[in-house]
């Protein structure tokens, strides 16, 4: 049965990096669609960015120019970099896997809050 | 950012049946894509409940069901039960977007 777990600081300062790591357990990095999805503390969901096993990437246009999303086969991991973070970037940010339509398997998710 | 549209929250007492619209625009819902919806128990993550517009993934009760018709859909759940009680989202792909699209979510509560 195929896993998800987010990683990372729980805690970023203004305009610092917020990077986090999605490791997966019970299955390959393969086939599928590997997405970071954020939930606001209003509970609205916003899809950040997805790479494909095939290496092909796409971030949603109003987060584009301040997005990485990365994987490493051989860890079997997937990771966000959101740069230039602000209070509106305070969120709880879940890792998923899916197709290209939808997220079949999500991550426990993990809170980030931007605060000095 | 635009969202698909539901109602904030809707209610129902055991046993009876409630309906969860979702309204898009043509350049998700009404321009043919499926609808996706996701059951969130309090405090822990979205999980699929119904893909493809009216599949269930292995292990969802068929009290369970959703529907399309031009830029809406619908999520109804029959025989409603305590466990029921959490947030749901609908969710299609948002040509403007090239991605996935989310509603706002609609708490339901078991009377």
């Amino acid at each position: 049965q195929v896993q998800l777990q987010e990683s990372g600081p729980g805690l970023v300062k203004p305009s610092e990096t917020l990077s986090l790591t999605c490791s997966v357990s019970g299955g390959p990095l393969s086939t599928y669609y590997w997405r970071w999805i954020r939930q606001s503390p209003g509970k609205e969901l916003e899809w950040i960015a997805f790479i494909h096993y095939s290496g092909s990437t796409r971030s949603n246009p109003s987060l584009k120019s301040r997005v990485t999303i990365s994987s490493d086969t051989s860890k079997n991991q997937f990771s966000l970099s959101l740069r230039s973070v602000t209070a509106a970037d305070t969120a709880v940010y879940y890792c998923t896997r899916g197709n290209y339509y939808y997220m079949d398997i999500w991550g426990k998710g993990t809170t980030v809050t931007v605060s000095s | 950012q635009s969202v698909l549209t539901q109602p904030p929250s809707v209610s129902g007492a055991p046993g009876q049946r409630v309906t969860i619209s979702c309204t898009g625009s043509g350049a998700n819902i009404g321009a043919g894509y499926d609808v996706h919806w996701y059951q969130q128990l309090p405090g822990t993550a979205p999980k699929l409940l119904i893909y493809d517009s009216n599949s269930r993934p292995s292990g969802v009760p068929d009290r369970f069901s959703g529907s399309n018709s031009g830029t809406s859909a619908s999520l109804a759940i029959t025989g409603l039960q305590a466990e029921d009680e959490a947030d749901y989202f609908c969710q299609s792909y948002d040509n403007t977007l090239s991605g996935p699209l989310f509603g706002g979510g609609t708490r339901l509560t078991v009377l």
